[in-house]
């Protein structure tokens, strides 16, 4: 099956810095998403993604499917960006959503 | 995009007892996912839940410990069963959402924080 693998696994910023998270897909994709797990185990969806770019105010995304990655930016971070981000796939065939380990984020005041 | 409650948002648990999980969606769906989160670990599937049919489980997860009901196209329960320490996750429900013609990927209700003691 399709490998979703994601780096880096941790990362500590001080409040105010930038960040990139990447994701590696081993497939073809119809369908990625990128996810912030709060502290508090609430899973939010901050982009659906399968190519393109895409902003959300300090968060963008960009997907290069023809190159299997995808990568999550995080400008001028702040404390509640902190959590883990996960990226989530579905191949190209259908089935079932399939997530990789996550990046756990900690941002520090 | 999907509107999905689910509760409890946490529960405390003795070993060998059961509890049920409950997801409501705010409008009719063909399919919901039930997933599983261990400490510290990445999202698992269990099982698919079609409305009139048996629920299909992924390999490692069988329906005599994880029960799933799916009586209509908005509701969905799923029961942990027999429980252990080992059960101890978050349990979460999922959706598809088409809203509109536009897929908007995959929604997640709040989830359950087990914790079997």
């Amino acid at each position: 099956g399709i490998q979703v693998e994601q780096s880096p696994p941790d990362l500590i910023l001080q409040e105010g810095a930038n960040s990139t998270l990447r994701c590696n897909f081993s497939d073809s994709v119809n369908n990625l998403q990128w996810f912030h797990q709060n502290p508090w185990g609430q899973l939010i969806n901050l982009f659906y993604i399968p190519s393109g770019t895409k902003q959300n105010g300090r968060l963008s995304a960009t997907t290069v499917a023809t190159e299997r990655y995808s990568l999550l930016y995080i400008s001028s971070s702040q404390t509640t960006d902190s959590g883990v981000y996960f990226c989530a796939v579905v191949g190209d065939q259908g089935g079932k959503l399939i997530f990789g380990q996550g990046t756990e984020l900690s941002v520090k005041p | 995009s999907a509107v999905i409650s689910q509760k409890p948002s946490r529960d405390i648990c003795q070993r060998g007892t059961s509890l049920t999980i409950q997801c409501q969606v705010d409008s009719q769906v063909t399919m919901m996912f039930w997933y599983r989160q261990q400490p510290g670990q990445s999202l698992t599937l269990i099982a698919t839940a079609n409305q009139g049919s048996e629920a299909t489980y992924e390999s490692g997860f069988v329906i005599d410990k994880f029960p799933i009901s799916r009586p209509n196209l908005t509701f969905s329960t799923l029961t942990v069963s027999n429980m252990s320490p080992e059960d101890s996750s978050i349990y979460l429900c999922s959706v598809e959402g088409m809203p509109r013609g536009a897929n908007y990927g995959y929604t997640f209700g709040s989830g359950t924080r087990l914790t079997v003691v």
